[in-house]
């Protein structure tokens, strides 16, 4: 078990770029999570995958931001046209099991990204 | 709408003491389950106790156990014999049988005092 794998752990960005981060789960994990924390704050749901399929968005997720998770192994998450808000640590969970299962989610170390 | 509150954004504790962290929330469904993660500073965050909601019996794990009071809907933590790498942030999450999202609350930040 080697651990949910996050890259970069940093990125700093100029406004109006896009950036894209990755995520690698542990390896037998079906379910993916992407969510935001801010400063002072819990992990804000985005997007959550169940192999390669994108089950369900919030409403958080605005049309500058898409994942995609192909095969159903690692993820990417793009956000195009960065803004001051999207500063914040961007954190991915895998888990394991199916609707009724009380597997937790295993976190990464995040990528913290800031918008100059 | 599920909402999961934590009152208190800090909190102290003397090493060797107990402390205990609360959390209530608030959900329609009848079934879900509870956690509370760990984010040490800098660090991944990391799982320290599950709860299923069908369980009365409440779950411990070691030097960690909850108080779940599932009428009231309160879920607290109780940290004995306290350590200081118990210093981190503490989240309170939901998650509900049928959906997939977790729910988390604001946080406590834990400092524990030698």
């Amino acid at each position: 078990d080697t651990g949910v794998s996050q890259n970069p752990r940093h990125k700093i960005t100029k406004r109006g770029q896009n950036v894209t981060f990755r995520c690698d789960p542990i390896s037998e994990h079906n379910r993916l999570y992407w969510y935001r924390q801010t400063l002072g704050q819990g992990p804000e749901f985005l997007t959550y995958f169940q192999n390669e399929a994108q089950l369900e968005k919030s409403r958080l997720l605005s049309d500058r931001f898409s994942a995609e998770r192909p095969k159903g192994s690692f993820s990417t998450l793009e956000i195009q046209r960065t803004e001051q808000g999207d500063s914040a640590m961007y954190l991915c969970a895998s888990s394991l099991g199916g609707s009724y299962s009380n597997q937790p989610q295993h976190f990464g170390d995040g990528t913290r990204l800031s918008i100059l | 709408a599920q909402t999961v509150t934590q009152s208190q954004p800090e909190m102290s504790v003397q090493e060797a003491e107990t402390v205990t962290l609360s959390c209530t929330y608030d959900t329609s469904e009848n079934n879900y389950y509870l956690f509370w993660y760990k984010q040490p500073p800098s660090r991944q965050m990391i799982l320290v106790i599950r709860q299923e909601a069908y369980k009365q019996q409440n779950a411990t794990e070691n030097r960690f156990s909850v108080n779940f009071q599932k009428a009231a809907k309160s879920f607290s933590l109780k940290i004995s014999d306290s350590q200081l790498g118990d210093t981190a942030m503490y989240f309170c999450a939901l998650r509900e049988y049928n959906f997939n999202k977790f729910y988390f609350g604001s946080g406590t930040k834990l400092n524990v005092k030698p």
